[in-house]
């Protein structure tokens, strides 16, 4: 059985940068195939893709995005860690992790984490 | 990217079939027979209903399938009931290892 838990701080201030962790069971991400990424939703408003992380390390990320994001991966406990820099209101969301399964869909989801950015 | 465009809401009676619409470009949508569909009830995480287009994962109802015609793709829910009713997403691959979502389509079932 595959799950996926995002863990961080519920809040963080503005200018800050935010670190959240996803921690997976049921696969592992250095098997040939395996990829995780990280989606997100302000309140009310629509999914957004974020970034991808690989079995073989590559790494990929939204075009809006990518000077402030990186994704990494620590293969022993089964984790991937998501860092975006200079944290804005704006960037109130819940922000969930997922497998992608062939590399074009989401197959298993975390249960999201609400991360409030205010000061 | 630009989000792929859904209507904001759908409804339909219970029994009835409802298609929800997820329009993008040659880029996404028309250039990759990789759509995906995902429902979310509130305050919970997104659940894959369809695959590469219209492939149904197991454990989702067989009332649902998908569609593609060019540029737009479509899911359709046959046998509308109660426990359909929640926020439905398009998502697709864009092409260098990234992916767009679609705006995102309320159904309700009346």
């Amino acid at each position: 059985q595959v799950t996926l838990k995002e863990s961080g701080p519920a809040l963080v201030k503005p200018t800050q940068t935010l670190t959240l962790t996803c921690t997976f069971s049921g696969f592992s991400l250095s098997n040939s195939g395996m990829r995780v990424s990280w989606i997100r939703q302000p309140p009310g408003k629509a999914l957004e893709w974020l970034a991808r992380i690989d079995w073989d390390d590559d790494k990929f990320y939204s075009t809006s995005l990518k000077t402030r994001l990186t994704i990494s991966k620590d293969t022993s406990k089964n984790q991937v860690v998501l860092t975006m820099t200079n944290m804005d209101p704006v960037d109130t969301a819940t922000y969930f992790c997922a497998r992608i399964w062939d590399g074009t869909y989401f197959d298993s989801w975390g249960q999201g984490t609400l991360v409030t950015v205010s000061s | 990217q630009s989000a792929l465009t859904q209507p904001a809401s759908v409804s339909g009676s219970p029994g009835q079939s409802i298609t929800i619409s997820c329009t993008g470009t040659s880029s996404d949508v028309g250039g990759y027979n990789y759509v995906s569909w995902y429902q979310q009830h509130p305050g919970k995480a997104p659940k894959l209903m369809i695959y590469d287009v219209s492939k149904r994962p197991s454990g989702a109802s067989n009332r649902f399938s998908g569609s593609k015609s060019g540029n737009t793709a479509s899911l359709t829910i046959s046998g509308l009931q109660a426990e359909d009713e929640a926020d439905y997403y398009c998502c697709s691959y864009a092409g260098s290892s990234t992916y767009v979502f679609g705006t995102g389509t309320k159904v309700t079932v009346l």
